[in-house]
């Protein structure tokens, strides 16, 4: 009964790998968002989608790349993974664009 | 553009304590305000969320409350707890253009509640 699930919750790969992680929410909400924790544990904000329409770009590498097949999923692509991608990323989601946020757990990842 | 600071950086306090925490925003055009609780190695939790026409939200020990006039919010926390230690995340969320909306985060206070 997971609020929103992320997977997988570790991922270790080596740089120049294409990497995705998946994100679901079953809280019938119309907005998504992926955030990054770097290491100074600062959250900031990546890419947001309302039903299933990308509204925010936040100048991230055009390596990312956010896939929405329906409302309830929004996965993260990563191609050419760098030593510097490395880090926290969290799935979240809101009701509606401006509601409260509820988080996923997070997958930590780290290129070697 | 938003900015989200809060201060203190870490905080050590004995238990029962009563504390502060402070968070301070530059844009007051907000629809909301939410506290976020992160445990190492865990995702964030929510705590409360204010929104932009609120004083304050209570949910047991925790009260915040808001300024948005003055771009402040404090979470106080009654009687503080060894579970209570944690990093304590402000985020405030506003309109960024173009349809959109985003939630800016603080870098957070760590707290650390000693038995």
């Amino acid at each position: 009964d997971t609020a929103v699930s992320q997977t997988p919750k570790y991922l270790v790969t080596q740089m120049g790998n294409d990497k995705s992680i998946k994100c679901e929410q079953n809280l019938g909400h119309d907005t998504m968002y992926w955030y990054k924790q770097d290491s100074k544990k600062f959250l900031k904000i990546m890419f947001s989608y309302n039903n299933k329409e990308l509204i925010i770009n936040e100048t991230v590498p055009n390596r990312f790349s956010p896939k929405s097949p329906d409302k309830a999923h929004l996965n993260l692509h990563i191609n050419s993974l760098e030593l510097g991608d490395s880090a926290v990323y969290f799935c979240a989601s809101s009701r509606t664009p401006d509601a409260g946020y509820t988080f996923g757990s997070g997958t930590r990842l780290t290129v070697v | 553009k938003q900015e989200v600071t809060q201060i203190p950086a870490a905080l050590s306090v004995p238990e029962g304590e009563n504390l502060v925490l402070n968070c301070s925003f530059t844009d007051s055009a907000i629809y909301n305000l939410q506290w976020f609780r992160q445990d190492p190695g865990k995702g964030l939790t929510s705590l409360l969320l204010i929104q932009s026409s609120q004083r304050e939200q209570t949910s047991g020990r925790l009260n915040a409350s808001l300024d948005k006039s003055s771009g402040r919010s404090t979470l106080y926390i009654a009687a503080s707890q060894p579970g209570d230690s944690a990093t304590y995340l402000c985020a405030v969320h506003g309109y960024s253009g173009a349809g959109s909306y985003q939630l800016t985060f603080g870098k957070g206070t760590k707290l650390s509640v000693i038995p």
